[in-house]
């Protein structure tokens, strides 16, 4: 597509449930990036893919967190069993190359409050 | 891994004035430095970067500045318009390493 898109924008949900966060990158980015954005905070990576395969997912920060890219192309977050303290907004990032020197050209995010 | 310090995390100007907002980054092997503007409910914008191999970079009124030495770098915005309020980030990365950014500061451009 023309940009980056991801779904839902919004996602309330309440503290034990399981979420699933989607994202779209633009047609042809081969990377494609989780980040996660708390109140006044700058993105703060979570996984990175390159393809199919999670390339550096050092960022995710516990079991609970899981991110697949089954065809290379669209990618889900998912996280299990929520805590208040995930309420954040979810940005999908996508670039032409791989990780390093290369622009990253964000979603609008999926905004998650966990109740 | 990386770590970005970015200041001052507020500033406000007057229109007209101008904007410098400073960060510095802890890996030397990074050589990519991208500025992000975001506005109140919206995605973080580039809005312009730097790689290593020069020291400054224009953009009509926006400028970035490198030292590679001292590992900083800096956003200018000159003749600044109510338009720019909004928060910007700075980020860096290198080689393989993914974009590491800085906890923002908030722009405030008052008419």
């Amino acid at each position: 597509g023309a940009g980056v898109s991801q779904t839902p924008s919004n996602k309330v949900t309440e503290k034990g449930k399981y979420v699933e966060l989607r994202c779209d990158p633009i047609s042809g980015h081969t990377a494609l990036y989780w980040y996660r954005q708390s109140l006044g905070q700058g993105p703060e990576f979570l996984i990175y893919f390159q393809g199919t395969g999670a390339a550096d997912d050092s960022g995710l920060p516990n079991d609970r967190f899981f991110a697949v890219r089954p065809e290379g192309s669209v990618s889900t977050l998912k996280i299990q069993r929520t805590e208040r303290g995930d309420s954040a907004v979810y940005l999908c990032a996508s670039s032409l190359y791989s990780a390093g020197a290369n622009v990253l050209t964000f979603g609008a995010g999926s905004r998650l409050t966990v109740l | 891994g990386e770590n970005v310090e970015q200041h001052p995390s507020t500033l406000s100007v007057q229109e007209g004035d101008s904007a410098v907002i400073k960060c510095t980054y802890s890996d030397s092997a990074s050589n990519y430095f991208p500025w992000y503007k975001q506005e109140l409910g919206k995605r973080p914008q580039l809005i312009i970067d730097i790689r290593s191999n020069v020291g400054e970079k224009k953009d009509q009124r926006i400028a970035v500045t490198l030292n590679k030495t001292a590992k900083h770098f800096s956003l200018h915005i000159t003749e600044t318009q109510p338009e720019d309020s909004a928060v910007y980030f700075c980020a860096a990365s290198g080689g393989y390493s993914t974009l590491t950014f800085g906890k923002g500061t908030m722009l405030l451009v008052s008419p």
